[in-house]
């Protein structure tokens, strides 16, 4: 594998169920990111983890639950979500701290919820 | 606050028509300006990123230059596989943060 990848890329879940979305950076980088991107909308900044640890959390609720285990793993667990939370969710990674702060992404898992 | 303004929201383009994209910018001290296509449903991909006022980078039919004030994404002789939507970003200098601000892109479709 190489990049950044995501699993899974599609997630129909209820109201009342509980998932987790996975993100894998193969990069070697020191920064990972969650966004949201809704139809018609700009990119949402959800999360930041930089080695390891959250550094921005802008206003999220608290059924979007951030977990980054190590530098090159991230991981959104979700529960009781509702129907507008339905969006593309994106992982990026980044080298924070460098002259090239470029930040790539994963390839998104597309959610609807129920 | 940095603030990114893409322009035009979308564009229609026949084949081997050139045409430009802008991002303007407000941003206190640039570290970087960035880049990227984004095919429906998919993660966006990157294609370049700018860091002064004068620079100039190419990839195939791509061409982005930037100013102190704005970012152009010239496109030369499209195909219609070079429809996406193209996402502007900034990075400041200042403030310690490394995190960009994006703008909501321009969805570019070419005709064939």
């Amino acid at each position: 594998e190489t990049g950044v990848t995501q699993t899974p890329r599609h997630l129909v879940m209820g109201m009342t169920n509980k998932k987790s979305l996975k993100c894998e950076q193969h990069l070697g980088h020191n920064a990972m990111y969650w966004y949201k991107q809704s139809a018609k909308k700009p990119l949402e900044l959800m999360f930041v983890y930089s080695l390891e640890e959250r550094v921005e959390n802008n206003s999220v609720p608290s059924r979007f639950s951030p977990e980054c285990p190590n530098s090159s793993h991230l991981f959104l667990h979700l529960h009781t979500l509702q129907p507008e939370d339905s969006a593309l969710y994106l992982c990026a990674s980044s080298q924070a701290g460098t002259v090239d702060e470029t930040q790539y992404f994963g390839p998104g898992t597309r959610l609807l919820v129920l | 606050e940095d603030q990114v303004t893409q322009s035009p929201e979308a564009l229609r383009l026949q084949e081997g028509e050139s045409s430009s994209l802008n991002c303007s910018y407000t941003v206190s001290g640039l570290r970087g300006l960035f880049w990227y296509r984004q095919d429906p449903g998919k993660g966006p991909e990157f294609l370049f990123t700018l860091y002064s006022a004068g620079e100039e980078k190419e990839k195939e039919r791509l061409k982005a230059t930037l100013t102190k004030k704005e970012s152009f994404l010239h496109i030369t002789a499209p195909k219609p596989e070079d429809s996406a939507t193209y996402l502007c970003a900034v990075q400041s200098s200042t403030g310690g943060s490394y995190i960009p601000t994006f703008g909501r892109g321009t969805s570019l479709i070419v005709h064939p």
